[in-house]
Order: C-alpha cells, then sequence, then structure tokens
C-alpha cells in the first residue's frame, strides 16, 4: 500500500522558517501532493498541493524533489498559531489516507 | 471564505440509539466525504458521495452507517444502532472536483454511552 513516512516531531523557533520532510517513494505519476494541518482537534486545514513543480500561497511553500519521492512544507516564519500536526497525506482513488503526521512544537 | 459547517459539535448517545450527523458543504462543491478520527489515532476515511451515490466506501463503513443528501445543501451521516467504538469526532469534507483539495468541517464529537 502507498504510504508516506514523516518524522514524529520537529520543534521551531518563532519568526524562523518551519521545513517539514516528506518521503512518498510509491507515489504514482499523476498523484498530487497535498499537505493539511490539524491544530488541537479541530478538522485538518488545507495548506498546499502540487503536482511536480513547487508551489507557493498565502501559508506556505511547497518543494517536490525532481523524482517527485519527496516534498518538504516550508512554513517561512513561522508563529506561536502554526503549532500543529502536519500531514502529507496519500491521495488515492479520491480519498486520503493520513498517517501519524509531525508535531510541529513552534516555541518563543 | 466558504467553510464546511457541521452540526452538532458535540453529541452524546445511549448506546444502541440512532444517530444523525449532519453537514454543510461548501455550496459549489461536488464531491462529498465523511471521515472519523477516534481519540489519539489517526483521521480515518468512511465515505465519499458524488452524484448522489456512493463512489467509494471503508472497511468502517458497515451496514450500520449510511449517508444521504437530502436537498441541495445537506449531507447527513447516520449510524442506525450506535456502539462504544463509535465515539469518535467525525469530519465532514467536500471538494470542487476529483484533484481539488478537500475542505473539512471542525467535526461532531460523538460520545457513545
Amino acid at each position: 500500500d502507498a504510504k508516506t513516512t514523516q518524522p514524529t516531531s520537529m520543534d521551531c523557533a518563532e519568526g524562523r522558517a518551519a521545513n517539514l520532510p516528506c518521503n512518498h517513494s510509491t507515489i504514482s505519476g499523476n498523484e498530487y501532493v497535498y499537505w493539511y494541518r490539524q491544530i488541537h482537534s479541530q478538522g485538518p486545514q488545507y495548506i498546499i498541493h502540487g503536482l511536480k513543480n513547487n508551489e507557493t500561497n498565502e501559508m506556505a511553500s511547497l518543494i517536490i524533489t525532481e523524482d517527485r519521492k519527496s516534498s518538504t512544507l516550508i512554513l517561512p516564519h513561522a508563529t506561536l498559531r502554526d503549532t500543529a500536526v502536519y500531514y502529507c497525506p496519500v491521495y488515492n482513488f479520491n480519498k486520503f489516507y493520513f498517517g501519524s503526521g509531525t508535531k510541529l512544537n513552534v516555541k518563543p | 471564505e466558504p467553510e464546511v459547517t457541521q452540526t452538532p459539535s458535540h453529541q452524546v448517545t445511549q448506546m444502541g440509539q440512532e444517530v444523525i450527523l449532519r453537514c454543510v458543504p461548501i455550496s459549489n462543491h461536488l464531491y462529498f466525504y465523511w471521515y472519523r478520527q477516534i481519540l489519539g489515532q489517526k483521521v480515518e476515511f468512511l465515505v465519499s458521495f458524488y452524484n448522489n451515490e456512493i463512489s467509494e466506501k471503508s472497511e468502517i463503513f458497515d451496514d450500520q452507517f449510511s449517508v444521504e443528501r437530502p436537498d441541495g445543501s445537506n449531507f447527513t451521516l447516520k449510524i442506525r444502532s450506535t456502539k462504544l467504538e463509535d465515539s469518535a469526532m467525525y469530519f465532514c469534507a467536500s471538494s470542487g472536483g476529483r484533484v481539488q483539495p478537500q475542505h473539512f468541517g471542525d467535526g461532531t464529537r460523538l460520545s457513545i454511552l
């Protein structure tokens, strides 16, 4: 089964860039890479997605390696409100498979 | 910004009772989903719904579960005879297309006593 792997947790100082990696080595050629986050027990919040090219929006940047086997989500200036669990779920046949994600702790 | 809304935020029900969880997806979206998250565990896919029929369902979505889009705005999840293990957060999501992002509501916390 396709799956992604992420570090269990990461720390980041407030105001610094947070770089969250994801390994998705089994992704197929036409599957998008998605990133979500979950703050406390709220619903997963969409952040960004991409296919091959790097993407940027008002929340984050997404860097996808040329072989598409891994990606990095970049929060350029992390704030305390960015403390959350970050997921790069597998998207397969119109549904997401969420792993355990990375718990990002943004510290003052 | 349009959002997915879910009601109630918390539902407490006796085991064996029926429960209906309600969702109002984003208005121009065509694909609808339910996920659940047992406390401390992963978010799990339950069912997807498109064109007034189920397009995909997981092993969790057994005969006790059903979904319905009774009108042009609501999307509901019914659990016919609740069990203790149905206690979880239930998230509704919608998207505008198959490869468009799914947008999630803030969930209904279902507690079965």
